[in-house]
């Protein structure tokens, strides 16, 4: 149950995009498309942007979009805005109903 | 609106226990599976355990495993967790969160502060 890696921060300008990238395993990311990505603003509740990889819930923005590469999975946020600032988490199922998240990515809009 | 309303944190001693409660509402709750994650100050999420929608599943991280008992339910919409020896390290915010096809996350609650510490 080793934490999938993750950049420890990130930053664009305003209308950039910037991409988040989450390494894990053969066990974890490489072996499910279940993969999820989670905002977290500071001293808030984390927030589902992604799920399955790739698809984003009612109500969150296209500029949104997820994406899988053998067992490393990314996150892209296209269009940056200051609101967009916050903690980036992913996470993974690693079986047997088990879940693993990455160390999070700080993200600053310049 | 989903709600998951998390209580009974608070400072514990090491070695001590506490009870973690989560109030659900918004949903049918008995049609859902549950999980606990955790946030250490300044740190990242970490996934603490699992509990199928009956209660016949569970599943714990290796670091809680032995200590930690998950439990609910579903006739009052409640969600628990029963840590016991707790230790300096257990000190996190604790979140209810809302699993959906026992594979990812959905929904979270505010969450609860534990610390342990003498």
């Amino acid at each position: 149950q080793s934490a999938l890696t993750q950049p420890r921060s990130v930053s664009g300008s305003p209308g950039q995009s910037v991409t988040i990238s989450c390494t894990g395993t053969s066990s974890d990311v490489g072996g499910y498309n279940y993969v999820s990505w989670y905002q977290q603003h500071p001293g808030k509740a984390p927030k589902l942007m992604i799920y399955d990889v790739s698809k984003r819930p009612s109500g969150v923005p296209d500029r949104f979009s997820g994406s899988k590469s053998g067992n490393t999975a990314s996150l892209t946020i296209s269009g940056l805005q200051a609101e967009d600032e916050a903690d980036y988490y992913c996470c993974s199922y690693a079986g047997s109903y088990t879940r693993v998240f990455g160390g999070g990515t700080k993200l600053t809009v310049l | 609106e989903v709600q998951l309303v998390e209580s009974g944190g608070g400072l514990v001693q090491p070695g001590g226990s506490l009870r973690l409660s989560c109030a659900a509402s918004g949903f049918t709750f008995s049609s859902y599976e549950m999980n606990w994650v955790r946030q250490a100050p300044g740190k990242g999420l970490e996934w603490v355990s699992y509990i199928s929608s009956s209660g016949s599943t569970i599943y714990y991280a290796d670091s809680v495993k032995g200590r930690f008992t998950i439990s609910r339910d579903n006739a009052k919409n409640s969600l628990y967790l029963q840590m016991n020896s707790l230790r300096a390290e257990d000190t996190a915010v604790y979140y209810c969160a809302r699993d959906f096809r026992g594979t990812q996350i959905d929904y979270w609650g505010q969450g609860t502060l534990v610390t342990v510490s003498s």
